[in-house]
């Protein structure tokens, strides 16, 4: 069956550590990958997106990798701030127009 | 506008009675899509549109569940007689671009539906 993993419903660290959250996929073939953040009571807001052809992308302190081999994608978050507090989507886009699926995702809390 | 607005914030209403739930997209963006997201679960998508037309229903429940997206007008989604496990938060998003072309999707802040 088709299943989006997000490694673990929470995860605790420190202030300053980096923070990586993992995404595990399995009989899915995404043409994109997209990490959002949502806030409690808010909807997603997205952060980034990356192409099944590229390995790696950046955006100020956070880093999406995207390993088709491994079906995984890995988002870290550098520097990591109280305020990077929240919870973490990942989201497979399949192609072909199909709709967004959603990991469950994983809520992240940094301890300042 | 420049944000994804939903409304009403919360609704609550008896098993059996309908419930309406609005959604205005940001202005230029031709693509509207609906989720449910149960007790903080993965999001299940819905339904979706282009301008009024529907793009993808394939996750609409066949009964119950109807949605519209009419010229000049918010979107809407109807639950006619809701049940217990209609009781989720209904998010909208919208895009400029079509999903296959990894269109980015912004979000309201959903509305919450409570069927008691």
């Amino acid at each position: 069956s088709q299943k989006i993993e997000q490694n673990s419903e929470a995860l605790n660290i420190q202030e300053g550590k980096t923070a990586t959250l993992t995404c595990n996929y399995t009989n899915y073939s995404p043409a994109y990958l997209q990490w959002y953040r949502q806030d409690p009571g808010r909807g997603p807001v997205f952060l980034l997106l990356i192409r099944e052809n590229e390995k790696e992308k950046r955006k100020e302190r956070l880093k999406v990798t995207f390993d088709t081999t491994l079906k995984q994608s890995l988002f870290h978050i550098t520097a990591s701030q109280p305020a990077d507090s929240a919870t973490y989507l990942c989201a497979l886009l399949l192609g072909g127009n199909t709709p967004l699926v959603f990991g469950k995702g994983t809520r992240l809390s940094v301890i300042a | 506008g420049e944000e994804v607005a939903q409304t009403p914030k919360h609704l609550v209403r008896g098993e059996g009675q309908k419930a309406k739930l609005y959604c205005a997209p940001i202005k230029g963006h031709s693509y509207v899509f609906w989720y449910q997201q149960v007790l903080k679960n993965e999001f299940k998508f819905l339904i979706s549109f282009q301008n009024e037309n529907v793009f993808d229903e394939t996750g609409m429940p066949k009964e119950r569940f109807s949605a519209k997206c009419l010229p000049n007008s918010p979107c809407s989604l109807e639950i006619q007689a809701t049940k217990l496990e209609d009781s989720a938060v209904y998010f909208c998003a919208s895009s400029q671009s079509p999903p296959d072309n990894g269109g980015t999707q912004y979000f309201g802040p959903g509305t919450r539906l409570l069927v008691l």
